[in-house]
């Protein structure tokens, strides 16, 4: 079945700390992979998206790419700002249903000043 | 403003006495799903639908109903809450399949005594 797994929280840093935030990944052929966001009393938005092996997403200093071989695709930032607390979310899509999207269980992270 | 809207934001309500959340988004986007987002376990889909009077299951439909009568609405119905369905519910739509792009809604916390 599909699933994905992503490292547990909460995950706290000093300002302009390196951010990774591990996800792997378990489906059926290739599906397209995502990280939406959640900050505090809002609903998730669309964060980086990647639909094939290799490709790398990205937005606003964030990174993620596809790693087919090891199933993963672990978000990265290199200097997180306090603005960037929020609660981190990996998603596939199943490459036969795309309307069936997977979440992690998401990973909250605290950046202090 | 695009945006997802749900209603009610806050409900607390008792064993049995049925109720309905509504959710509207004014993208015109064919498809529009419902999440329950619970903490260590993320979001799970509940019911998703590809377009008017088309709707399917997700992973945790039971207890629900949906119906899509109108393309702009999407109402999660609860006949006989319970409390294992206390969470927090959130309504997705998107303009096309595959795109991975959800638009969610703020969140209905739902809590059944």
């Amino acid at each position: 079945g599909n699933s994905v797994t992503q490292m547990e929280g909460p995950v706290t840093l000093s300002e302009e700390a390196f951010l990774t935030i591990n996800c792997t990944y378990t489906a059926t052929g290739y599906p397209s992979l995502f990280w939406y966001v959640q900050y505090p009393g809002e609903g998730l938005q669309l964060l980086l998206k990647a639909t094939k092996a290799d490709d790398k997403g990205s937005n606003k200093g964030f990174e993620a790419t596809y790693r087919k071989e090891t199933t993963s695709f672990h978000l990265e930032k290199g200097s997180v700002q306090v603005s960037d607390s929020a609660v981190y979310f990996c998603a596939l899509s199943a490459i036969y249903n795309f309307n069936k999207f997977y979440f992690g269980s998401g990973t909250k992270l605290n950046v202090k000043p | 403003e695009a945006q997802v809207t749900q209603n009610p934001r806050y409900l607390i309500t008792v064993t049995g006495k049925k109720l309905t959340v509504t959710c509207s988004q004014n993208m015109n986007h064919e498809y529009m799903s419902w999440y329950r987002q619970d903490p260590g376990l993320g979001l799970r889909q509940i019911y998703y639908s590809m377009n008017v009077e088309v709707t399917d299951k997700g992973d945790v439909p039971e207890g629900y109903k949906v119906s899509r009568k109108e393309k702009r609405n999407f109402p999660l119905i609860l006949e006989s809450p319970s409390p294992n369905q206390t969470s927090l519910y959130f309504c997705a739509s998107s303009y096309a399949k595959g795109t991975g792009e959800l638009f969610f809604g703020e969140g209905s916390r739902l809590t059944v005594l």
